[in-house]
């Protein structure tokens, strides 16, 4: 059964302090990295996926990087705007990731000025 | 492009009761999945739907039950509900056969069992 831990829980950082948030796995065949961000009271946003080590993806001040064992979401400088709750999930390639993420507990995010 | 559009936003049963939840996917999606996310947690996997038929259950029991239909809409019925069936139901779309499509969420229904 696959699983997947997030760390830490929680995160406040002061707006331009540069982080990271940990993804730790362990799944059983092929598999897909997830990472999605979810505002309060809103459904979860895709934001990257990762398929082999060493991957690394971009989008504004987020990059996605990815080890046999981990996944880290790196954050620079970061904005108020970047606060949510960030979810990685690994699911199956084959099908695109549709059938069945295992999803974290997700870290909170909170950024001050 | 629509995205995924779930109804209602919130709903209050009794424990006891049945509900139905609907979700309509995002255009060009063919599959739907059901998630569940209680407060403070992950989402969890309910099942997923292609061509109208049940394609993958997570460890739920059988009063979750779901359809899809001719127009790639979902529904998710749940009966005999209970206190714990109190959580944030989220349905997902994606395209099977265009390999790397991810799940696209929709915002919810906000279900509370009293």
């Amino acid at each position: 059964e696959d699983q997947v831990t997030q760390s830490p829980e929680a995160l406040r950082l002061q707006e331009g302090e540069s982080s990271s948030l940990n993804c730790s796995y362990t799944v059983s065949g092929l598999r897909g990295l997830f990472w999605y961000r979810q505002d309060p009271g809103k459904g979860p946003e895709f934001l990257f996926t990762l398929y082999s080590a060493g991957e690394e993806k971009e989008k504004e001040r987020l990059k996605a990087t990815l080890t046999k064992k981990e996944s880290f979401l790196h954050i620079t400088a970061p904005k108020p705007e970047d606060s949510a709750t960030y979810l990685c999930a690994v699911g199956p390639i084959l099908t695109g990731g549709g059938n069945k993420l295992t999803f974290g507990t997700g870290t909170q995010l909170k950024v001050e000025l | 492009e629509t995205g995924v559009t779930q109804s209602p936003t919130h709903l209050i049963k009794t424990r006891g009761q049945q509900v139905t939840l609907r979700c309509s996917s995002q255009s060009g999606h063919n599959t739907v999945s059901w998630y569940q996310q209680a407060l403070g947690q992950g989402p969890q996997f309910i099942f997923q739907y292609y061509r109208e038929e049940e394609n993958g259950r997570g460890n739920f029991p059988p009063r979750f039950s779901g359809l899809q239909f001719p127009n790639y809409s979902s529904e998710l019925n749940v009966n005999a509900l209970e206190l714990d069936d109190s959580a944030l139901y989220l349905c997902a779309s994606s395209s099977r056969g265009q390999g790397n499509s991810p799940l696209h969420f929709g915002n919810g229904t906000r279900l509370t069992v009293t």
